[in-house]
């Protein structure tokens, strides 16, 4: 167990809807990082929080957004979706520029 | 951006042998590591290893950042090593601290 937790684990939805991803990092950490796995792209960077400060961006589409709370919490929002989105989205928090620790990812289903 | 390959692509042995996996990448790194992605899609951390040599039970790996390459050697395997097998590093000259992951090289390990 990574400390990272990831909810909800699996999303099955519908094209043209929005869904939103959470995460909470490992106590202590103040990045947190979402990443995307697909079967033709693999695992790819999406963006990255500090302290509730964007960090960097990655080849996140126009229609997901991000953001991190007060409390570390990290919460990624997919928009308008298509069938191309589904795929397994990470999250992962650790402290720059050291080891990233993931989660267990939840799997998002577009139909 | 930099560019992570790993090598071989796919990998099959027999339960008890060795192995070596590679990766290599194109610019100077703050941080790779190695994961293994088993069945159920968890990403597991290997080693957190931006440079020298590491070993945790039957798994070592090798960073040798002026050539820009690191190897991952496993022994004796087992089928509980099958999976797939990541590279990721993060460059100096990266704003933040995002992980660009390598094709990751697959194993089957067989009874």
């Amino acid at each position: 167990d990574s400390g990272v937790t990831q909810t909800p684990k699996h999303l099955i939805t519908a094209t043209g809807q929005r869904v939103t991803l959470r995460c909470s990092p490992r106590s202590g950490d103040l990045s947190v990082y979402w990443y995307q796995q697909s079967l033709d792209q693999g695992l790819q960077f999406l963006i990255q929080y500090y302290n509730g400060e964007e960090r960097a961006k990655g080849n996140i589409l126009e229609r997901f957004s991000a953001q991190q709370f007060p409390d570390l919490h990290s919460e990624l929002n997919l928009s308008s979706l298509e069938l191309g989105d589904s795929a397994l989205y990470f999250c992962a928090s650790g402290t720059e520029p050291y080891e990233q620790y993931f989660g267990p990812g939840t799997r998002l289903t577009v139909t | 951006g930099i560019q992570v390959e790993q090598s071989p692509p796919d990998l099959i042995l027999q339960e008890g042998a060795n192995s070596t996996l590679r990766c290599n990448f194109s610019d100077s790194v703050n941080n790779l590591q190695w994961f293994h992605q088993n069945p159920w899609g968890q990403l597991i951390n290997l080693f957190y290893i931006p440079s020298g040599t590491k070993q945790n039970g039957r798994l070592s790996a090798t960073t040798v950042a002026t050539e820009r390459y690191s190897l991952l050697y496993i022994s004796s395997s087992q089928t509980t090593d099958s999976g797939v097998y990541f590279c990721a590093v993060d460059s100096f000259n990266n704003a933040g601290n995002m992980l660009t992951f390598g094709g990751g090289t697959r194993l089957m390990v067989k009874p």
